[in-house]
């Protein structure tokens, strides 16, 4: 597509739930990242994909939490037992290369918010 | 480890007042330096950029320059118009070491009153 897409846009849960994000990033974009917007903190690095394989997933906060993207296309990001303070925006970006692009021609969705009540 | 301060919002303005966000930065090697902004219902966008000391980054009216001797990279704009009503974001890759992960500060929230 022509930008990167994420779905849902918001999304609300019961505490203890789990709940799937997902990425469509634009087409042909080998590195995906994902990143969480905390009320009142910057963005959150979480994960990078190039390709299918994660070789950087330092940013996870817990192992409730996971990543996976097939076919080098889209990606799920899975909270297991969701907690209050998982609620954030989690953002998805690409660019068309990873490492070496330094930020340059990273492409950011719009979010998922999420609430976790 | 390498990390953003911003300052803090949020910003209220005036139509064509001057805007300064002010931005300072730790890195253990020569990053790059960026502004994103985030318009309401949007995704973040690339502003700006600088790669080396002394560049300027500049679009839309908006310039920083990447100070290494004051480590900052403060946003600035002439004259604001409402449509630049946003979140601002500064950001940081180090070369030197994970060069696809970008450091952000908190955000600025600005917002421009006609």
């Amino acid at each position: 597509g022509a930008g990167v897409s994420q779905s849902p846009s918001n999304k609300v849960t019961e505490k203890g739930k789990d709940v799937e994000l997902r990425c469509d990033p634009i087409s042909g974009h080998t590195a995906l990242y994902w990143y969480r917007q905390s009320l009142g903190q910057g963005l959150e690095f979480l994960i990078y994909f190039q390709g299918n394989s994660a070789p950087d997933k330092s940013g996870l906060p817990s192992d409730r939490f996971s990543a996976e993207r097939t076919g080098g296309s889209v990606s799920t990001l899975t909270i297991q037992r969701t907690q209050q303070e998982d609620s954030a925006v989690y953002l998805c970006a690409s660019s068309l290369n990873g490492g070496g692009t330094g930020g340059h021609g990273y492409t950011f969705g719009s979010g998922t918010r999420l609430t976790v009540v | 480890g390498n990390s953003v301060t911003q300052m803090e919002g949020p910003v209220t303005l005036s139509e064509e007042a001057f805007l300064t966000i002010n931005c300072t930065y730790t890195a253990t090697g020569y990053p790059s330096l960026f502004w994103y902004v985030q318009y309401p219902g949007e995704g973040l966008q690339l502003l700006l950029k600088a790669t080396k000391a002394d560049d300027k980054g500049s679009n839309k009216g908006f310039e920083a320059t990447y100070r290494k001797e004051t480590t900052s990279f403060h946003l600035e704009k002439g004259s604001v118009q409402v449509s630049d009503s946003a979140v601002y974001f500064c950001a940081l890759s180090d070369p030197s070491s994970n060069d696809y992960k970008l450091s952000f500060g908190a955000g600025t929230t600005v917002t421009v009153r006609a």
